[in-house]
This record gives structure tokens, C-alpha cells and sequence, in this order.
């Protein structure tokens, strides 16, 4: 979906490097989400934050960071990044009017050597 | 534990109906059954979603049985377009978590 976008959509990086992936959003939503998705497996959810004040941790947040700059706008990090980190990382947006359905954007697949 | 349990794949005729159940047998009375699907390694589409009642929109029906510990999502005319991965997930907070799967292909 156009409206969710992410940057980098590649990356491959090394062991102990900080990464750091951006989200955004034009669709005014307040709900946004970090997943991520191993080869063969479903998505699993890393953090997500239902406003710009408001961060919460998901299934699988150890290793992760996220920031809330803006409404429009949610970052992952990565501060030491390991290989089992190789993934695909989706980020979502929800509006808090229709939560049952989450847009996701176009994924960034991560390669850490 | 998996909330959910679909089958792992599972092939369809171009134009016909394709039937995906999913077993939720575990299900509690404030959760939510919705349907995703994934195409590639795109990001998941949003099909439908439904608590007690059968619900149907312009992509497809989900029909919940009575004790809602299943239900079946049904693609009325399925076409090549529709090859993906079907995510069948039991929610009450939005939080979603979605399992393997069920790889559906269609097939001309």
C-alpha cells in the first residue's frame, strides 16, 4: 500500500552495526506496528505504539528499539544487530476508528552478516 | 500454544469456489476472527474479519460455526491473482499474530 511506506526496502549489514529502519504514513492513522517475518513462518509483532506517547512492547521486542517521532512517522532499531535478525520487517498502520484492520507497508528485507 | 490451526496448503480451480477453513477451538468469547492473506512476500491484505455472525464483503464470506470453534473463508470465483498465503488469526486487542498459513494456489 502506497499510503505505508518503508525505507530502506533492502539492506544487508554487518554484526554489531546500529540499524535503524523508518516507517511513514499518509493515511492520518494513530496505530502503528513493527513486525517481523522469518523464511516459511508468519509475521510476529516487535512493538507497536497507539499514539505518538504511547510505546509498547510486542511478542518479540528483545533487541529491538522503536521511536514515535511524529504521527506520521515509526522507527525500529536495531542497536547491535546479529544475524538472526535476518528477516523481513513489515510495518502497519491502524486507525483507531476501525481497529480490525491493519495496512501493512511494502517490507524491508534485512540481511546481517 | 497456536491459536489457530489451518491446513498447510491447498490447490483451487480458476473460477471456482475456494473453501479455507481454520480451527479455533480455543477461542474466547471477545475474540476476533480475521483473515489476511500475504501475496509474495508482500505486505498482508486485510480480507475480512468477524465475531459471531457471517459477514461477507466484495473479496469474500467468513462463515463461523455456532460455537465458533471454526470457521471457513470463502473465495466465491477464485482467480490466479488469488494465489497467496491465507493467515486465519483469533484477536481481542488488535495485536495481531499470525501463524504459517495456509498456501493456497490456484491453478488455470
Amino acid at each position: 500500500d502506497a499510503d505505508v511506506t518503508q525505507t530502506p526496502r533492502n539492506r544487508i549489514t554487518k554484526t554489531g552495526k546500529r540499524i535503524m529502519l523508518e516507517c511513514s504514513q499518509t493515511k492520518g492513522h494513530d496505530r502503528m506496528y513493527w513486525y517481523r517475518q522469518d523464511p516459511g513462518l508468519g509475521l510476529r509483532l516487535i512493538y507497536y505504539s497507539f499514539d505518538v506517547k504511547d510505546i509498547n512492547k510486542g511478542e518479540i521486542s528483545d533487541g529491538y528499539s522503536v521511536s514515535r517521532q511524529a504521527q506520521a512517522k515509526f522507527s525500529l532499531s536495531l542497536e547491535s544487530a546479529i544475524p538472526n535478525q535476518t528477516a523481513l520487517y513489515f510495518c502497519a498502520t491502524s486507525d483507531k476508528l476501525a481497529l480490525h484492520e491493519q495496512f501493512f507497508g511494502p517490507g524491508t528485507r534485512l540481511t546481517v552478516l | 500454544d497456536a491459536k489457530t490451526t489451518q491446513p498447510p496448503s491447498m490447490d483451487c480451480a480458476e473460477g471456482r469456489a475456494a473453501n479455507l477453513p481454520c480451527n479455533h477451538s480455543t477461542i474466547s468469547g471477545n475474540e476476533y476472527v480475521y483473515w489476511y492473506r500475504q501475496i509474495h512476500s508482500q505486505g498482508p491484505q486485510y480480507i475480512i474479519h468477524g465475531l459471531k455472525n457471517n459477514e461477507t464483503n466484495e473479496m469474500a464470506s467468513l462463515i463461523i460455526t455456532e460455537d465458533r470453534k471454526s470457521s471457513t473463508l470463502i473465495l466465491p470465483h477464485a482467480t490466479l491473482r488469488d494465489t497467496a498465503v491465507y493467515y486465519c488469526i483469533v484477536d481481542n486487542d488488535y495485536k495481531l499474530s499470525f501463524g504459517a498459513g495456509t498456501t493456497v494456489t490456484v491453478r488455470a
